[in-house]
């Protein structure tokens, strides 16, 4: 079954400090993986998927196909990074139709 | 100017009956999705239109009906509302089926049914 798990609902790291959301997902082929991000009062958006392989505000993620993980770190949490973030894979078994995880609202303390 | 927007913004009403949303997109994108997201904040995709023809028609009561007038347009009529059906709905677009990477979102309209 096609599945993205994030196992916490809430984060809370005080600023500066390591932030690592976790996602695990179940899937039989070869997914794309997503992380959206929806601070507050604004609408839903993409933060960064797998194949760009790129850095967005200081986040990275990796695809761990051996764990079946794509968690979602930065090393050093700042107050705007306080938001719900949502783990999403697509694939040819989904029909290219996003599959979400339940979210993980991050809460950066100063 | 925004992209993807969404009316109303919240929307309170009785149980049985009948209620719209729309949805207008100004970026030229072809393909327009009703999301529901849940108490529980999951998102699940209810249906997709590509220029007007519905392509994604998942698990959903027969009570909710999309419509899409053109490829900039897509609503969302639901009837007889049930106290279940109370969520956060999310219109999105994207330039192609498939083009997740630019996926974008509306800001969502919450639905809270008495």
């Amino acid at each position: 079954a096609q599945r993205v798990t994030q196992p916490e609902k809430l984060l809370s790291v005080f600023k500066g400090a390591p932030v690592e959301l976790k996602c695990n997902y179940s899937y039989s082929g070869s997914p794309e993986l997503f992380w959206y991000v929806q601070y507050s009062r604004q609408r839903l958006q993409l933060l960064l998927r797998h194949i760009s392989r790129e850095s967005i505000k200081g986040f990275t993620a990796d695809l761990n196909k051996g764990e079946t993980s794509f968690h979602l770190k930065k090393p050093f949490a700042q107050e705007e990074d306080s938001a719900m973030y949502y783990c999403a894979l697509s694939g040819r078994d989904s029909n290219y139709q996003l599959i979400w995880g339940a979210g993980t609202k991050l809460i950066i303390k100063p | 100017d925004t992209a993807v927007s969404q009316t109303p913004k919240y929307l309170v009403t009785q149980m049985g009956n009948d209620k719209s949303i729309k949805c207008e997109q100004n970026l030229g994108h072809d393909t327009m999705y009703w999301y529901k997201q849940d108490s529980k904040k999951f998102l699940k995709i209810m249906f997709s239109y590509n220029n007007k023809e519905l392509i994604i028609n998942e698990t959903v009561p027969n009570r909710f009906s999309p419509k899409s007038p053109d490829k900039a347009h897509l609503n969302l009529h639901i009837n007889s509302l049930e106290l279940g059906d109370s969520a956060v709905y999310f219109c999105a677009s994207s330039p192609s089926a498939g083009l997740l990477e630019k996926l974008f979102f509306g800001s969502g309209t919450q639905l809270s049914v008495l």
